[in-house]
């Protein structure tokens, strides 16, 4: 499973870090993403990086100011998010991509406000 | 990029009915394509894969069918369960995996 985490409320211009604790598989083997969802809105990819972080690879949404990472002896997966805006207000899942994205976390709510 | 429609935005029906969903491409993508099930406060399911593989445990009433830059999803005989949203997802090679817009299921 995956379990997200870091979710909070900010001000624009902020920073948040996000975190995907992932368990029950052999996370070294498989590349992962972040998806976000506007309120009410549709799915938007936002980020992937290769099981051995030989890929990373973002959306122009948020190219410049947000960084995926992940450490595979802690099975974890980050998003840091700098400069913050008030579109950047979404649930964000982290996602295991087998062919399509297998395994969805439960989302944590970003709220970006001042 | 790769640019993602789907069709309808909504689309209303009722226990029995036969139900399909399009997505297209703006470019082929063999059959590079995903669709996923997401209800009100979840995260999306996977249900099915390279446009036509159905993931395990999703009911054989769940369809996909295409290759290139057409793709339908079909259900096909709409069940309670089976009202949400729905969208697509092309994951060829690298152009950023895009969504379709999303396709409401209701009553």
């Amino acid at each position: 499973q995956l379990v997200e985490s870091g979710g909070g409320l900010v001000k624009p211009g902020g920073s948040l870090r996000l975190t995907c604790e992932a368990s029950g598989f052999s996370f070294s083997d498989f590349s992962m993403n972040w998806v976000r969802q506007a309120p009410g809105k549709g799915l938007e990819w936002v980020a992937s990086i290769g099981s051995r972080s030989t890929y990373i690879y973002y959306a122009d949404s948020v190219k410049g100011r947000f960084t995926i990472s992940r450490d595979n002896a802690k099975n974890s997966l980050s998003l840091q998010m700098n400069s913050l805006r008030g579109d950047d207000t979404a649930f964000y899942y982290c996602a295991r991509d087998k062919s399509g994205f297998d395994i969805w976390g439960q989302g944590t709510m970003v709220t970006v406000s001042s | 990029d790769i640019q993602v429609t789907q069709s309808p935005s909504t689309l209303s029906a009722s226990v029995g009915d036969r139900v399909t969903i399009t997505c297209r491409t703006s470019q082929t993508i063999t059959s590079w394509l995903a669709w996923y099930q997401q209800k009100p406060g979840k995260a999306p399911k996977l249900l099915i894969s390279k446009a036509s593989t159905l993931e395990s445990g999703v009911p054989s009433r769940f369809g996909g069918s295409g290759s290139g830059t057409e793709f339908t999803l079909t259900i096909s005989s709409l069940q309670p369960d089976d009202f949400a949203t729905y969208y697509c997802q092309q994951y060829h090679s690298f152009s950023p995996w895009a969504f379709g817009q999303g396709t409401k299921v209701d009553i």
